[in-house]
């Protein structure tokens, strides 16, 4: 099936300091892709859909200037943390669409990405 | 997209048959049903989705009542593998993709 890839894994940085987080279809194209957040024991929570070659969109309460989306290509999403804080600590999860664009199949989920803020 | 209501947990034996339910009783009818799982400190992993009719893949089946208010997921021969939180969602095309998850059903499968 098709592979979605998350780089870092894991990070961990000190307050203050902006991390990075990399999502890619690797074996298709992906004109949607999506950031989820997940907090422990808690479920996942959409953060906002990236659109490739436009702005991103963010789900309400979502602080757009804190978390930077960029989809500059068909496979690569990123999604940074700026000014990260304790609070911003959590599993980042991306999922991108490899439907072509049908709507109806499947979306496949990156490994997720944990970040700790100290 | 309808809300979905699901038991918190439960338990299953190692090679018999998970059944696990859930409620979409305000789902529309161009609402699919999408079950993904989520195994611990993982990316959730897509199992099956369906409309009105039943479906089966080779990881599970679907059974949707006619009413399409319920649905049941069934892993028909569970392994320890297969403990994990498992999603089920209720979503339109025209949303696709911003899947708004729930709290999910804890499966634990025991030898």
């Amino acid at each position: 099936g098709a592979v979605v890839s998350q780089h870092p894994s894991w990070v961990i940085c000190k307050s203050g300091t902006s991390v990075k987080i990399e999502c890619r279809s690797l074996d298709f194209q992906a004109t949607t892709m999506f950031w989820y957040r997940q907090f422990p024991k808690q479920s996942l929570m959409l953060m906002a859909t990236s659109n490739e070659g436009s702005k991103a969109t963010y789900e309400q309460g979502v602080e757009k200037d804190k978390f930077l989306i960029n989809h500059a290509s068909l496979t690569l999403s990123t999604l940074t943390v700026t000014s990260a804080h304790p609070e911003d600590s959590s599993f980042y999860i991306c999922s991108a669409d490899g439907t072509s664009g049908s709507n109806t199949g499947e979306l496949f989920f990156g490994e997720g990405s944990r970040l700790t803020v100290l | 997209d309808a809300k979905t209501t699901q038991p918190t947990s439960m338990d299953c034996a190692e090679g018999r048959a998970a059944n696990l339910p859930c409620n979409h009783s305000t789902i529309s009818g161009n609402e699919y049903v999408y079950w993904y799982r989520q195994i611990h400190s993982q990316g959730p992993q897509y199992i099956i989705h369906g409309l009105k009719n039943n479906e089966t893949n080779e990881m599970a089946s679907l059974i949707i009542t006619e009413d399409r208010k319920s649905s049941t997921l069934i892993l028909p021969h569970a392994t320890l593998r297969d403990t994990a939180v498992y999603y089920c969602i209720a979503m339109t095309t025209d949303s696709w993709g911003k899947f708004q998850f729930g709290a999910g059903t804890q499966v634990v499968v025991t030898p």
